[in-house]
């Protein structure tokens, strides 16, 4: 049961535009979202969080917009850069926010 | 920057045989977590361990899994008896309160022969 779902395995961008990343989600429960960064054989490092109060949060190159009646978030790199060549996660929480859910992934290519 | 640190990088193991997953979580956090990710597959969340028990878990986290903090310092994963199916990456997180960002420990890489 995919509650988090990222469906594009990945993404190639030139450097210098626009990433584009999405995420959809079922659970209307959820109120808490995050977009991890992973290198290989590291462990994800968080990159930017938003909660259901806002629709849009917004941390230097990056911003996610989150658009609650879709069930859906995103996530804005611009400009990208090679070093943002990365898999990156989106999860998601209820109220509860003992459990992270966690979607597939996409693999983002940046091209110099 | 404090970061959470895990051990060892990778381990392998014959099936059937105990495995335990050493995490050091971040000094001033209170919520502790495991996750695994198979490879190529999502990343799933195993337990949430706060005050010394566990707070939640998930149906993957059945009796062959345990928790532990034995000491102020470390958090442990064990799977009693390994199937070949717990070959995954093991990752450790924590955070300061429940809803706050969780920080990861790099892994542990686990394959079972």
């Amino acid at each position: 049961d995919q509650q988090v779902k990222q469906n594009s395995p990945s993404l190639s961008v030139q450097e210098g535009r626009i990433s584009i990343l999405n995420c959809d989600y079922t659970n209307s429960m959820f109120d808490y979202f995050l977009w991890y960064k992973k290198y290989p054989a590291e462990g994800p490092t968080f990159l930017i969080s938003i909660s259901s109060i806002k629709d849009k949060n917004e941390d230097g190159r990056f911003t996610v917009f989150l658009n609650k009646s879709a069930k859906h978030l995103s996530l804005h790199i611009v400009p990208s850069q090679p070093g943002d060549s990365a898999v990156y996660f989106c999860a998601a929480s209820d109220q509860g926010g003992n459990q992270f859910y966690f979607g597939t992934g996409t693999s983002l290519t940046v091209i110099p | 920057e404090p970061e959470v640190t895990q051990t060892p990088s990778h381990q392998v193991t014959q099936m059937g045989q105990e495995v335990i997953l050493r995490c050091v979580p971040i000094s001033n956090h209170l919520y502790f977590y495991w996750y695994r990710q198979i490879l190529g597959q999502k990343v799933e969340f195993l337990v949430s361990f706060y005050n010394n028990e566990i707070s939640e878990k998930s149906e993957i986290f059945d009796d062959q899994f345990s928790v532990e903090r034995p000491d102020g310092s470390n958090f442990t994963l064990k799977i009693r008896s390994t199937k070949l199916e717990d070959s995954a990456m093991y990752f450790c997180a924590s955070s300061e309160d429940r809803m706050e960002t969780q920080y990861f420990g790099p892994g542990t890489r686990l394959l079972v022969l």
